[in-house]
């Protein structure tokens, strides 16, 4: 079983929709939680940092954190065209080394 | 502009070559990285490097090489060694805040 699980899609939505993307992970010590946008051929794109449990929001997105479920969320409201892309969560224990594990990706596309 | 410059974007490798790829940054970050992605399965850890002068090995990095002579630059070599080198390979840096930002990639084909 890996750390974590990622479904990679493609996960496909009209122009407008809320988006749901979500990872769940077995190691409990994972303390920060991250959402990366990866447009093809380009490099990653750090969206939202998190630490422990709890819900942070930036502009259409927000990031939500279940420890108790080891679950995590990105949420996208209002989704356009050009929130296509791959988006990876990644996480960390609290250790001085910020040695991430990633999912392996999902692929959204939002049509006009 | 402060950022991770990576060079070059797309790299060709002829069987038994070694290949360097390049990789700068200018956030005065002290954690810098490699990563290899293929399709499916996500980033996987090279190399990383938390001081100057020190480096140790990620996840897969059995046919690769790094240096860390200054804090600014961290190249990769891609030696004969590595079996299936074809990929895209993505350095990054973290901040004290431990957040990581990657450079752009380099795409690196074997003929």
């Amino acid at each position: 079983q890996k750390e974590v699980e990622q479904d990679p899609g493609p996960l496909s939505v009209p122009e407008g929709a809320i988006v749901s993307l979500n990872c769940t992970y077995s190691n409990s010590a994972f303390q920060y939680f991250m959402w990366y946008r990866q447009y093809s051929r380009k490099g990653p794109e750090l969206l939202m940092y998190t630490y422990s449990s709890g819900n942070k929001e930036d502009g259409r997105f927000t990031a939500q954190v279940d420890k108790s479920s080891k679950y995590i969320s990105l949420f996208i409201r209002d989704s356009q065209p050009s929130d296509s892309a791959t988006y990876l969560c990644a996480m960390r224990v609290n250790t001085g080394f910020q040695k991430l594990v990633f999912g392996t990706g999902t692929r959204l596309l939002v049509s006009p | 502009d402060g950022g991770i410059t990576q060079s070059p974007k797309y790299l060709f490798r002829k069987e038994g070559q070694n290949v360097t790829l390049s990789c700068e940054q200018n956030l005065n970050h002290d954690a810098m990285y490699w990563y290899r992605q293929d399709p499916g399965q996500g980033l996987r850890l090279i190399y990383y490097s938390q001081i100057v002068n020190d480096f140790q090995k990620g996840d897969i990095a059995e046919g690769y090489s790094v240096s860390r002579e200054k804090k600014e630059s961290f190249p990769l070599t891609v030696t004969s060694a590595q079996k299936n080198p074809t990929a895209f390979y993505l350095c990054a840096s973290t901040d004290r805040a431990g957040e990581q930002f990657f450079g752009p990639g380099t795409r690196l084909t074997v003929l």
